[in-house]
This record gives structure tokens, sequence and C-alpha cells, in this order.
């Protein structure tokens, strides 16, 4: 079954507001990462953020991790048009390295 | 720099059908490898993933299978599609922590 959940499943905002999606788990993680997808296409790695981190910046996105709620969340700040994409967190479980399990995807629609 | 692989990009199939898609890597060594399944709109399933040459690690039972006849080449297979194995098929490649995602293959069984 689907290690992660995010919400919301679909976000519309104008261009310049800042985008907020979470994602919950359920198990003990090494790290966590959030990948974008744009329409039909692979996935592209965006941030990665380890077990014992709280929070990352990597240009205009911030990911926080909370550990003992077993949740994360991605903020994209001032967005644009170009952020349009569905967005997927991924957690690597402790017990299995090797994978990497996927949430539902929160899809991220920036009007111009 | 490292690049993935995977074809066809479209396939239209009809059930009962076999099917076969391929995905390598270029660019680095022993790589872990793997297969995802994505619905519409929806996450990506793990189903199949590589460690090494003919080391196969099976997520979930169907009628897919997949090998690793060379260290850089990962294969998807069906004797038989079934309506339900239409979707969009990703490959994937890890490098320690970070996996890097193909084009990905759309199969549509009729």
């Amino acid at each position: 079954s689907q290690q992660g959940e995010e919400d919301p499943q679909a976000l519309s905002i104008q261009e310049g507001e800042n985008a907020t999606m979470n994602c919950s788990y359920k198990t003990s993680i090494n790290n966590l990462q959030w990948y974008r997808q744009n329409s039909g296409r692979g996935l592209v790695h965006l941030i990665l953020i380890r077990s014992n981190e709280r929070e990352k910046h990597s240009g205009r996105l911030r990911v926080t991790l909370d550990t003992s709620k077993k949740s994360s969340s991605l903020l994209i700040t001032a967005s644009r048009a170009a952020d349009t994409a569905s967005y997927f967190c991924a957690t690597v479980p402790q017990e299995d390295s090797y994978k990497l399990i996927f949430g539902s995807g929160t899809r991220l629609l920036v009007r111009p | 720099s490292q690049t993935i692989h995977q074809w066809p990009a479209t396939l239209v199939q009809p059930v009962g059908s076999p099917l076969s898609l391929e995905c390598t890597v270029e660019g680095t060594s022993n790589p872990n490898l793997y297969w995802y399944r994505q619905a519409a709109g929806r996450g990506l399933q793990l189903l199949f993933y590589s460690v090494g040459i003919g080391q196969i690690s099976s997520e979930v039972p169907q009628n897919l299978s997949a090998s690793r006849p060379q260290d850089r080449q990962f294969i998807l297979s069906s004797k038989k599609l079934l309506l339900s194995d239409s979707g969009f098929y990703l490959c994937a490649w890890g490098s320690e922590e970070t996996q890097y995602f193909g084009p990905g293959t759309r199969l549509l069984v009729l």
C-alpha cells in the first residue's frame, strides 16, 4: 500500500502566491523526498530531507519534516505558471532503503 | 552524465497479447533499477526493483514480470495483457538516496 498520503489532492492559486502541500506517512523513514511531474512526463527530483533534519531550503522551495507526527510539507514561494505540475512526496523506509514509497500527489495549478 | 531511456513512448495492445517494455541506463555502473506503474491521476506503485544482474524483487503479485539481462538493462514483460494493465509505466535508476526517472511508456490495453 502507499506509504504517503498528500493533501490537498488539488490546489489552484494565482501566480505570485505561495503554495503549500502536505504529506503524511506511516512508518519510520531514512529520508523523505519531493518530486515533480509535468503532465505525461517522468518525475524530477526536487529536494531530499533526512530523518534527523527539520527544515531544508532550495531556491523557492522549503521543506519541513516532523517525524513525531510523520508528516512533511512543501512550500513553493512566489509561484509561477511554470510551477503547474503534480507534486509527490516519497519516503525511504528504514526497513528497506532500496525502496521509494510514493504518495498520491497534489496537482498544482498556478493561474497566470 | 547519466541518462535513462525507455521505449516505446506509447503502446496500444489488445487484451491477451504479450508485452515487452525496455529501459536502459547510460553513464553509471551497477545501478539499482525500478519499474513503477502510475494509474491516471494517481501516485506511483512500485512493481519491481533490481540491485544487480538477475536479481529481481517483486512488490505486487500480478501477471507482469521483470528481467535484468545486463547491468544497465531492465525489461518489463507480460505473457498475456489484461485490461487492468493499462497505465503509465516508469523506469528509474537509483543513486544512493535519489531516483532518476525515464520519460515513461503509456500503455493502453483494449
